[in-house]
């Protein structure tokens, strides 16, 4: 079956210690998305990509960092920059047109 | 993309029809608004979407003002299973290749009781 998948979706870091989260989709979309929620709260977006070896800041970047080198894979890195990184991370991609966003099922992380 | 702005939360009855409305009065011709849903922290889920007509999917009806600053999710039958948080948001459709900066809100948080 075609989907996003999140991994892992736990996962315990201490503080100051670089984390990276992966997110792979097989739908063949072209643009790609990672948000991040707090409890209680919506998804704010933390970065994009439209295609390949390209990505875009969205509202909350500082702290993140990611790379797009395949179509299907765009993983996100919480660095150490990251004032307070504890949260729930969710993927998403779509195609052009007006065709739905998929999303993953997301990925808990909790620095101690 | 347009602002989005939803009432924080309601409730409803099981069994009777949840009405979410959605205010988005800056809307552009081209913006398709969209709803999706999320429970329990889960990766949000696909509703419906529309343009300018009224459209209805097995899930949900979605009204949309005729001016289009405004639009309203229908749950016709709401069930237990229907709590949860509620996002409309409005995007271009871009081309293929392009990608468009998709912007939540808040959402409503609907609470249906017995």
């Amino acid at each position: 079956d075609g989907g996003i998948t999140q991994s892992p979706k736990y996962l315990f870091r201490k503080e100051g210690q670089n984390v990276t989260l992966s997110c792979e989709q097989n739908l063949n979309h072209d643009a790609m998305y990672w948000y991040r929620q707090d409890p209680g709260q919506g998804l704010r977006l933390i970065y994009y990509s439209q295609i390949v070896n390209d990505f875009q800041k969205g509202d909350i970047a500082e702290g993140y960092s990611v790379s797009r080198e395949k179509k299907e894979s765009f993983p996100l890195t919480v660095t150490s920059a990251q004032k307070n990184p504890t949260a729930f991370y969710l993927c998403a991609s779509t195609t052009g047109g007006r065709n739905t966003i998929y999303f993953g099922e997301g990925s808990w992380l909790t620095v101690v | 993309d347009a602002k989005t702005t939803q009432p924080p939360s309601m409730d409803c009855a099981e069994g009777r029809a949840a009405n979410l409305p959605c205010n988005h009065s800056t809307i552009s011709g081209n913006e398709y608004v969209y709803w999706y849903r999320q429970i329990h922290s889960q990766g949000p889920q696909y509703i419906i979407h529309g343009l300018k007509n009224n459209e209805t999917n097995e899930m949900a009806s979605l009204i949309i003002t005729e001016d289009r600053k405004s639009s309203t999710l229908i749950l016709p039958h709401a069930t237990l299973r229907d709590t949860a948080v509620y996002y409309c948001i409005v995007r271009v459709a871009p081309q293929t290749g392009t990608a468009s900066k998709l912007t939540f809100g808040t959402g409503t948080r609907l609470q249906v009781t017995l």
